[in-house]
């Protein structure tokens, strides 16, 4: 199974909204709606923010917000803040019964 | 609160077996559905899923490393055990373990992760 595809980078004003995609196969984002989004901070452990494409666990920001289309998974992350700024992963369920994970895209607020 | 913790050694020599140990709290490993992942983050920052453990000892292994992988897990102690045999420098990373649970498609919450440098 190989990595999910995100972009390197995204960047966005305080208050704007950007969106990270993730794209895989039909083996992993396609087949199944069991995309998670994680955000890591420098030296910490990811956390979960979305999981199931477009669930919020608790204590998550209503800012954070996700959906999929076909092999594709969306993040929107709506208000940038400055305590956004932070690396998000993707990562969904497979055939092969474990996960796999995006590249990884940094998040930088400007 | 569940927290988990990993340890082991910082260093290991190319085609030494590395071993690990997560050490949780906050749940158990006899409870139906429970299981504990283990995720390795590349120094260039790339996340990879190497398996899962559930309570009913299933495992579920990365299908590129399932031939050097196992998990063991001692309910007693509440411990998961990582054995990864054949080490190589590309497998220099930082090592996490997470609580999962089987209905559930995420990791959460995760421990601090360990770093395991491979080299001669």
């Amino acid at each position: 199974q190989s990595a999910l595809t995100q972009p390197a980078s995204v960047s966005g004003s305080r208050g704007q909204s950007i969106t990270i995609s993730c794209t895989g196969t039909s083996s992993d984002v396609g087949g199944y709606n069991y995309v998670s989004w994680y955000q890591q901070h420098p030296d910490r452990a990811p956390k979960v923010m979305i999981y199931d494409v477009s669930n919020r666990p608790s204590g998550v920001s209503n800012r954070f917000s996700g959906s999929k289309s076909g092999n594709t998974a969306s993040l929107t992350i709506s208000g940038l803040q400055a305590e956004d700024e932070a690396d998000y992963y993707c990562s969904s369920y497979a055939s092969s019964r474990t996960y796999v994970f995006g590249t990884g895209t940094k998040v930088t607020v400007l | 609160q569940i927290t988990l913790k990993e340890s082991g050694p910082t260093v290991v020599r190319p085609t030494q077996t590395l071993t690990l140990t997560c050490t949780f709290s906050g749940f158990s490993l006899t409870t139906s559905g429970v299981g504990v992942g283990w995720i390795r983050q590349t120094p260039e920052k790339a996340l990879e899923c190497l398996g899962i453990i559930y309570w009913n000892d299933e495992k579920r292994y990365s299908p590129s490393l399932k031939n050097r992988l196992t998990f063991t897990k001692d309910t007693s102690k509440n411990q998961v055990v990582l054995t990864m045999t054949d080490m190589d420098p590309v497998d220099t990373a930082t090592y996490f373990c997470a609580h999962k649970v089987l209905s559930y498609s995420y990791f959460d919450p995760w421990g601090q992760g360990t770093l395991v440098t491979v080299s001669s």
